[in-house]
């Protein structure tokens, strides 16, 4: 199974600042045939169910503000929260679907600072 | 509107069976897979079960294989999760989740509110 694993566990950002999340999977979710990365992100909020962020690694989903963006390829990943607002309080997860079993990350938790 | 409904949850004793259940509308059902994905109290999301959107084809973790089954009936817009010999561990929110294409678990565009299922004496 491919292993995905998130840095930080927890992060405090000040109100207007930027977040930064990284996933790194344990093998490569490029795949080379099509050019893209199978990475997907997720912000779950406390009794809510998950919502799609962003797809293929830096595509974001319809509706998400755009101070959401994913970057990165092959194994490391990134998602930017460029302004920190109060409804963006949640945890993240990077999920990768290359394969099955599609796993997730541990999960990121964003606080205010 | 998508909407996915699971239904079903409840406690049940370790050894026991449960079957949860999702109704979905606001989409033509059959064009698109469908997955369950958990969360385990204080624990992260971990996808237990997807199926084609024809059925012909389902995928389990290892955690579950041989003691779930995950099943559609297209003709009732209803994915299904038969959970056997269920162990304290299986405790978790149980989410329906369509995915973005028909043939295997890819990502999940929406989900439903989820169905909590208890393992316990």
């Amino acid at each position: 199974d491919i292993v995905m694993t998130q840095s930080p566990d927890s992060l405090a950002v000040s109100l207007g600042e930027r977040a930064t999340i990284n996933c790194k999977s344990s093998q490569s979710v490029l795949y080379s045939s099509n050019n893209k990365n199978y990475l997907a992100w997720y912000q779950k909020k406390s009794g809510q169910p998950p919502k799609l962020l962003i797809y293929w690694a830096s595509t974001r989903e319809s509706g998400v503000p755009d101070r959401f963006s994913g970057s990165g390829s092959g194994t490391d990943f990134t998602l930017t929260i460029s302004s920190l607002q109060a409804e963006d309080v949640a945890v993240y997860y990077c999920q990768h679907y290359y394969r099955t079993p599609q796993t997730f990350g541990q999960g990121t938790k964003v606080e205010i600072k | 509107e998508v909407q996915l409904l699971e239904s079903g949850g409840g406690l049940v004793q370790p050894g026991g069976s449960l079957r949860v259940s999702c109704a979905a509308s606001g989409f033509t059902f059959s064009n698109y897979a469908m997955s369950w994905v958990r969360q385990a109290p204080g624990k992260g999301l971990e996808w237990v079960s997807g199926i084609s959107g024809s059925g012909g084809s389902t995928y389990h973790a290892d955690s579950v294989k041989g003691r779930f089954t995950i099943s559609r009936d297209n003709s009732k817009n209803t994915l299904y999760l038969q959970m056997n010999s269920l162990r304290a561990e299986d405790t978790a929110v149980f989410y329906c989740a369509k995915d973005v294409y028909s043939d295997y678990p890819h990502y999940f565009d929406h989900w439903g509110q989820g169905t909590l299922v208890t393992v316990s004496s």
